[in-house]
């Protein structure tokens, strides 16, 4: 199963909006609404911001939000802030019953 | 509240095999999906597979089947991941990982352990 694909890099000014996408196949992204995505800051845990493409769990900001359309996933940050500064990465369920990773996405906040 | 805490950071040989425990308190351990995501040093997130307690029932990564063992203790609330066969490769910070929703795989990962990190050398 090859990882999703991210960008590397992103990166924007405080309270800009920045959308960070997630390209996979029919045997993952298309084929299921299992997406989710997860910051990361440095040397922590990751912590799960969007889950079945749009849902956010209690207690994350609705500065972020999800979308998804064929075989790409989005992740839109607005009104970036200085800690929003981390990785990203996002994941999808697949039609091999594993879950597969993107590479991930370094937000920089300039 | 839900948490996950793993054993402590090894050292290991090529070749040898480690085993990593993530002990669960707050919520129902048997019937809620366990994963394992590692992190090479500087790379991304890879999901290694998961185990739900009550069923038994395994998933694993093509690349990694033969390799790594997923058990679970019901009685310690206790997932353990083993791996074998070492290599330089396999130098990472080991998570462990679960879901609200029970019985099912297909459970985003809202909890998360410390991590565990594995050096081998």
């Amino acid at each position: 199963q090859s990882a999703l694909t991210q960008s590397a890099s992103m990166s924007g000014s405080p309270g800009q909006s920045i959308t960070i996408s997630c390209t996979g196949t029919s045997s993952d992204l298309h084929g299921f609404n299992f997406v989710s995505w997860y910051q990361q800051h440095p040397g922590k845990a990751p912590k799960l911001i969007i889950y079945e493409v749009t849902d956010r769990p209690s207690g994350v900001s609705s500065r972020f939000s999800g979308s998804k359309s064929g075989d790409t996933a989005s992740l839109t940050i607005s009104r970036l802030q200085v800690e929003d500064e981390a990785d990203y990465y996002c994941t999808s369920y697949t039609t091999n019953s594993t879950w597969v990773f993107g590479g991930g996405t370094k937000v920089s906040v300039l | 509240q839900v948490q996950l805490v793993q054993s402590g950071a090894e050292v290991k040989k090529p070749g040898s095999s480690v085993k990593v425990s993530c002990k669960t308190s707050g919520a129902t351990f048997s019937t809620h999906a366990i994963n394992w995501v590692r992190q090479a040093p500087g790379q991304g997130l890879e999901w290694m597979g998961g185990v739900i307690p009550m069923f038994g029932k395994r998933n694993y990564a093509q690349n990694l089947r033969g390799r790594v063992t997923f058990t679970a203790d019901e009685s310690t609330s206790t997932a353990y991941m083993e791996l074998s066969s070492l290599g330089s490769e396999d130098t990472a910070v080991y998570y462990c990982a679960r879901g609200d929703e029970m019985a099912t795989i297909t459970s985003s990962f809202k909890y998360w352990g410390q991590g565990t990190l594995v050096t081998v050398s």
